[in-house]
């Protein structure tokens, strides 16, 4: 099992539509999560950390489930400029390290 | 626009040539990364550095050759580079290691290579 697993897509959605997409962990010791976003032939950036409680940015709404072990990122009112790769980050529990998913591909659509 | 650079932004090299990345921060972190990013596949970490002090080698072949003079420059030294080794490769800081806190990855923008 990958350590950190997430659905490639493409999710092609239009625009205003919502559209979440899950991110699955194994490591049941993770400690931080974050979602990171990284357009075409650009550097990853960070969208939003994920806490315990859940947390919303704007339209960008985050989720944890510790039980499941998985992490959600909810977007409302998809835009054009929402398009691009979503990578959810896991660190490693009780280490330095980032474990990255391979990201999930979002296109907004006209 | 981000307070990480990186040098070159591309790169192709011969098998036999001995190339390095430079990559630079202006955040005042303490610690630094190298991270490879292959097509279709998760960023992979490489190197971390804390305080100028390599703390992780990702089990990196040693054609790969850190170099870290202090907390504010990190290189990446290549020497006899295979095909399957051109990637982006990218070069982070963070405030503190990752630990249990919360710390924020920023990103250069990374070197393109091409290895023929």
């Amino acid at each position: 099992r990958k350590e950190v697993e997430q659905d490639p897509g493409p999710f092609n959605v239009p625009e205003g539509a919502t559209v979440a997409f899950n991110c699955t962990y194994s490591n049941s010791a993770s400690q931080s999560f974050f979602w990171y976003r990284q357009d075409c032939r650009k550097e990853p950036k960070l969208l939003m950390s994920v806490y315990s409680s859940g947390n919303e940015d704007g339209r960008f709404t985050a989720q944890l489930n510790r039980a499941s072990q998985y992490i959600s990122l909810l977007i409302r009112d998809s835009k054009l400029s929402d398009s691009a790769t979503y990578l959810c980050v896991v660190n490693q529990g009780g280490t330095y390290k980032y474990i990255f998913g391979t990201g999930t591909r979002l296109k907004v659509l006209a | 626009e981000t307070g990480v650079t990186q040098t070159p932004r591309h790169l192709v090299m011969g098998m036999t040539n001995k190339k390095s990345l430079k990559c630079e921060q202006h955040l005042g972190h303490n610690a630094m990364y190298w991270y490879k990013q292959s097509a279709k596949k998760p960023l992979e970490l490489m190197f971390v550095y804390n305080f100028k002090e390599q703390t992780e080698n990702n089990s990196v072949p040693s054609r790969f050759s850190p170099e870290c003079p202090n907390s504010s420059h990190l290189f990446l030294h290549l020497h006899t580079l295979q095909p399957e080794d051109s990637a982006l490769y990218l070069c982070a800081s963070s405030q503190e290691l990752a630990g249990d806190s919360y710390n924020e990855q920023f990103f250069g923008p990374g070197t393109r290579l091409t290895v023929l």
